[in-house]
């Protein structure tokens, strides 16, 4: 079975640019989490889908940041305008309804210069 | 909400060195436990689970105890090798909130030879 996979595994872009971040999660989980660990911090929730519906995005940091997932299958996460303190590790998860366990994705690296 | 504290690292240690890192949660209710753990270049895999009060998670060697009378969930292994150095995360599901996961700050292990 493959596990979460998350696409580009680093990304390098300037001050003012867009970028987007793909996670496909293990298929036939329900919920998709995307989190963030900045600087070498604590690993920090952004937001929750279950299938296609956003269950919980309290911790989405602004409106420069869109989560989509259409249909219900794999997710991206666009950071537009993307500033200097978006740089970081963004990694998602998923897992299977009632289930408390989430199995991540290898993360993906953002510079942001 | 729930939270959960983690010793700060870095720790560095010899091989065949005993490893402790403190992890302590405070919570409504006794939610689940986790201690994940990222290898260089790689993602976030859990490294072991407790479900309930008094479970002890164990993997690879590693060993966690669920104590609710101390809010803890201290991580020990007895001996690490060189192939341990990575970082731990702990972790508990925030109940309140649904399913998205709250970590700890996370410890960076180095062991040396």
């Amino acid at each position: 079975e493959a596990g979460v996979t998350q696409f580009p595994s680093h990304s390098v872009i300037e001050k003012g640019q867009t970028v987007t971040l793909r996670c496909d999660p293990i298929s036939g989980h329900d919920n998709l989490y995307w989190y963030r660990r900045v600087m070498g911090k604590e690993i920090k929730f952004l937001l929750h889908f279950v299938k296609e519906s956003k269950q919980d995005e309290s911790g989405m940091p602004n409106n420069r940041f869109l989560a989509e997932r259409t249909g219900g299958t794999y997710s991206t996460l666009k950071v537009q305008p993307a500033e200097l303190e978006d740089s970081g590790v963004y990694f998602c998860a998923s897992s299977q309804t009632g289930d408390n366990e989430q199995f991540f994705g290898p993360g993906t690296r953002l510079t942001v210069l | 909400g729930n939270s959960v504290t983690q010793m700060e690292g870095p720790v560095t240690l010899s091989e065949e060195a005993f490893l402790t890192i403190n992890c302590t949660y405070t919570a409504t209710g006794y939610p689940s436990l986790f201690w994940y753990v990222q290898y260089p270049g790689e993602g976030l895999q859990l490294l072991l689970k407790a479900t309930k009060a008094d479970d002890k998670g164990s993997n690879k060697g590693f060993e966690a105890t669920y104590r609710k009378e101390t809010t803890s969930f201290h991580l020990e292994k007895g001996s690490v090798q060189v192939s341990d150095s990575a970082v731990y995360f702990c972790a508990s599901p925030s109940y309140n909130q649904g399913g998205k996961l709250i970590f700890g700050q996370g410890t960076e292990l180095s062991v040396k030879p």
